[in-house]
């Protein structure tokens, strides 16, 4: 069956730009999360939406970054005024009741 | 500190050869800890989960210290296909998100 799907791939951006970046998680999966890979570190955690809701958002490094979830399938990652160090690859994933997180291939976002 | 540590290699090995990874974690209330592959460029994929009585997946031996708080990885018989970045990864209780470390790189050569 389909995976996790995220696009676009790849985004080049200004910096002050806003960006919006998608994630399709994988059919009845109820949990979805975002994460972000700089390079040479392992991904840290931004936000997880149990159906609709983000039951938890402590990892958003600021203001400039939102997430939705409006129907409960599809995911949006919002990012305001983007910066340089924004620059990474941002995963979603998502699972079904709390169980193994299924990565898709990710987006990678170069802000100049 | 970082809540998940390791050494991020690399670790040039032959095949053939047995490699072993470490990671510490900090959060003594982490319950449930995985290693994780991820191939250069591609998503990280689940490689297997570690439990306190150790378990075992073919080539591949976990093992978990919670007095310790550590996690190791025991990779037996080297393939060329086993070279990738291994992260070590744990879940805090009550929490669903996944802390990762920075990941060991191992290149396997022939």
């Amino acid at each position: 069956g389909a995976g996790v799907s995220q696009t676009p791939s790849n985004k080049v951006t200004e910096k002050g730009k806003y960006v919006e970046l998608r994630c399709d998680p994988i059919s009845g999966h109820t949990a979805l999360y975002w994460y972000r890979q700089s390079l040479g570190q392992g991904p840290e955690f931004l936000i997880y939406f149990q159906g609709t809701g983000a039951a938890d958002d402590s990892g958003l490094p600021n203001d400039r970054f939102f997430a939705v979830r409006p129907e409960g399938s599809v995911s949006t990652l919002k990012i305001q005024r983007t910066e340089r160090g924004d620059s990474a690859v941002y995963l979603c994933a998502s699972s079904l009741d709390r169980n193994e997180q299924f990565f898709g291939p990710g987006t990678r976002l170069t802000v100049l | 500190r970082k809540e998940v540590e390791q050494d991020p290699g690399p670790f040039n090995v032959p095949e053939g050869a047995t490699v072993a990874f470490n990671c510490t974690y900090s959060n003594s209330a982490s319950q449930s800890f995985f290693w994780y592959r991820q191939d250069c460029r591609k998503e990280p994929k689940l490689l297997m989960s570690v439990y306190s009585s150790g378990n075992e997946d073919g080539r591949f031996t976990a093992q978990l210290n919670r007095a310790s708080q550590y996690i190791s990885l025991l990779i037996r018989d080297s393939k060329l296909s086993d070279s990738a970045t291994y992260l070590c990864v744990v879940i805090s209780y009550n929490t669903d998100k996944l802390i990762f470390g920075t990941g060991t790189r191992l290149q396997v050569f022939p």
